[in-house]
């Protein structure tokens, strides 16, 4: 099974500021990997998907970047509903695995 | 506007069953693979099933082989998840997802049903 591991597990960052968060493939999984936001009591929303590309109607402050094993998601900057949980989603297995999330708080 | 609405969580009690539902609107089912994918409550997403367009392929995940059921009835636009012998780490939101082919993942979500397993 491919394992997913992000970092940092939690962050606190101001509004306005830059926020990158890694996420680290146990095995190649070329450009496979999905970025998703949670905010409490709701579902995941998917922001980028095969690492780089934007989903539709997700703002452009939103970057990812990465192939192989090494990923990152970037927040340009942040704005007050930037604020939640985010999770990295290798879907090059047939069971996606998701990272342990990254909590981004004030 | 895409939908995915699901229903049946509740609180079962160890080695019980439940049988959730996801009801989707706004685009044909029986054109999309659909997955189920739990989350306990202040931890991270596992996937645990998924289910091909036209019901000929599954898969599980280890911690529920042998005890869930997934499958469709695309004429009534429904996923469902029949779970069978209920153990307390299965007390999850479980939310339904419907695997988009453009972005490769999961393009929308269900709100989620929780399950509780207890005595």
């Amino acid at each position: 099974d491919i394992q997913m591991t992000q970092s940092p597990s939690s962050l606190s960052a101001s509004v306005g500021g830059r926020v990158t968060i890694t996420c680290r493939a146990s095995q190649s999984i070329s450009t496979y990997l999905n970025w998703f936001q949670q905010k409490p009591g709701k579902a995941p929303k998917l922001l980028i998907y095969d690492a780089s590309s934007l989903q539709n109607g997700v703002p452009s402050r939103y970057s990812g970047s990465g192939s192989g094993t090494d990923f990152t998601l970037t927040i340009s900057s942040l704005q007050p509903e930037d604020f939640a949980t985010y999770y990295c989603q290798e879907s090059y297995s047939a069971l996606w695995t998701f990272g342990q999330g990254t909590k981004v708080d004030i | 506007e895409v939908q995915l609405v699901e229903s049946g969580g509740g609180l079962v009690q160890p080695g019980g069953s439940l049988r959730l539902s996801c009801a989707a609107s706004g685009f044909s089912l029986s054109s999309y693979w659909m997955y189920w994918v739990r989350q306990v409550p202040g931890q991270g997403l596992v996937c645990v099933s998924r289910i091909k367009s036209d019901g000929s392929i599954t898969d599980y995940a280890d911690s529920v082989k042998g005890r869930f059921t997934i499958s469709r009835d695309n004429a009534k636009n429904t996923l469902y998840l029949q779970m069978n012998s209920l153990r307390f780490e299965d007390t999850a939101v479980y939310y339904c997802v419907r695997f988009g082919a453009l972005a490769g993942t999961g393009d929308y979500w269900g709100q989620g049903t929780l399950v509780t397993v207890s005595s």
